[in-house]
């Protein structure tokens, strides 16, 4: 069954260091999505990817964040200046349509688990 | 911004034993889906609800959209150590929604 995947799967990072977490989405979906999940704490959407461009965003996806889809099939988030609040478990989902998330759902990555110290 | 209450936070039950999982909110949501996640995994999706009064059965676990589309639940009958895990449920606003909204999750632990 196709998957998302997602590495590294634990990343350690020092306060202030640029992070790339990356994806390989499933290759004949369209949307793509960053969310997080805070120890304990719901899944919280970042942002939203379609057609080379952001679609959505939240607030927590302020400027110290951003996301590219430097080929055809990874997607990457960086975060510039890592805060320890940024400790979490970043989770990159695809779908095939952005129109079709309410009948298909997201496909879920294993997820990165960010610690920053 | 919708929101979407899960209860019980927490649910410790013997194997063998059912439970119902509720999933609340005060908006209309064009559909429904639940998740069931390990630890140190990503969510992985179950079902999706759509219409109201819908009821879906995956084996053991029953799933129920309520006619106002407005809640859900999720049944587990005769519960098994392998069951154990969190249960989102995360609701589209609407048919074109870019995005769904979780919910805080529901804990489960089925014990031998």
């Amino acid at each position: 069954e196709p998957e998302v995947t997602q590495t590294p799967s634990h990343q350690v990072t020092q306060m202030g260091q640029e992070v790339i977490l990356r994806c390989v989405p499933i290759s004949n979906h369209l949307y793509f999505y960053w969310y997080r999940q805070i120890l304990g704490q719901k899944v919280e959407f970042l942002v939203s990817f379609y057609n080379n461009e952001i679609s959505e965003k939240s607030e927590i996806f302020d400027d110290q964040f951003s996301v590219e889809r430097p080929d055809g099939s990874n997607f990457t988030l960086k975060i510039r200046s890592t805060k320890l609040e940024d400790s979490a478990m970043y989770f990159c989902a695809s779908s095939p349509s952005g129109q079709g998330l309410w009948l298909y759902g997201y496909t879920f990555g294993s997820g990165t688990r960010l610690t920053v110290v | 911004t919708q929101l979407l209450e899960q209860s019980p936070q927490f649910l410790s039950i013997q194997e063998g034993e059912n439970l119902t999982v509720y999933c609340n909110s005060s908006s209309v949501f064009s559909s429904l889906q639940w998740y069931r996640q390990e630890p140190g995994e990503g969510p992985v999706l179950l079902v999706t609800v759509v219409t109201g009064g819908e009821v879906k059965k995956l084996k053991r676990l029953t799933f129920q959209f309520g006619d106002a589309r407005k809640d859900s639940s999720l049944h587990i009958t005769a519960a098994q150590p392998g069951d154990t895990g969190l249960y989102l449920c995360a609701g589209a606003p609407s048919t074109n929604a870019g995005k769904s909204t979780f919910g805080d999750g529901t804990t489960l632990t089925v014990k031998p």
